[in-house]
């Protein structure tokens, strides 16, 4: 079956700081991945998604980047991060034929 | 950006009532999926229809979409205690990416 794995769970950091969020699934190849960010009791904010190793398209200008380096494992970076970049980050997977998503549990990022 | 709009944005109900929430959409679609987010948590998918479905039921779930009408609604039946949660709806364009777009959500709260 497969998994999806995300972390960490939560993350305070710094202004100014870098950030790396890992994201890997296992079980599949080939995977769509997506990184989105929900805002406090807000709808979910698509960021970036791949379909396959390399290709990585940015839905929203911003100060974070994303990269794949291997099929199943999807990275959302940020050299300095800001105040505004707080908020709750997922990480979500589908087949490479499909939509349908199946999301990691999340990283609650705060920016202090 | 997003997609989908949710209406009600909450809801409260009674434990064994009927809860309907609605969503509408922009574009040209190629399904519509409906997700469940217990607070704090990932997503979790609940149920999809295709552009050229109608109707479609799981469980106590029962999903219409409206094509011509921009539009679709959720029906949960016999509602519990444990559906307590944010639902989602979003949708997949018709053509090019593989990508999923979700609205704001509807926050369901049912009382014992």
């Amino acid at each position: 079956s497969q998994t999806i794995h995300q972390w960490p769970a939560t993350l305070v950091q710094p202004v100014g700081s870098p950030l790396s969020l890992e994201c890997t699934v296992e079980g599949t190849s080939n995977p769509n991945l997506y990184w989105y960010r929900q805002a406090a009791g807000r709808g979910l904010q698509l960021l970036f998604y791949s379909v396959g190793i390399g290709q990585i398209s940015s839905e929203v200008p911003q100060n974070l980047s994303a990269s794949r380096p291997q099929d199943r494992q999807f990275i959302l970076s940020s050299k300095k991060l800001l105040l505004s970049d707080s908020g709750f980050y997922l990480c979500a997977w589908s087949p490479f034929y499909s939509t349908e998503a199946f999301f990691g549990q999340g990283t609650r990022l705060t920016v202090v | 950006s997003q997609q989908g709009e949710e209406d009600p944005q909450a809801l409260s109900i009674q434990e064994g009532e009927n809860a309907t929430m609605n969503c509408s959409y922009k574009t040209s679609i190629n399904n519509l999926q409906w997700y469940r987010q217990n607070s704090g948590r990932g997503l979790v998918h609940l149920i999809l229809i295709r552009s050229n479905e109608r109707e479609k039921h799981s469980g106590r779930l029962r999903v219409t979409l409206d094509t011509s009408k921009k539009s679709s609604s959720l029906l949960i039946t016999a509602s519990r205690a444990a559906d307590t949660a944010s639902y989602f709806c979003a949708t997949a364009p018709a053509q090019g990416a593989q990508k999923l777009v979700f609205g704001q959500g509807t926050r369901l709260t049912i009382n014992p």
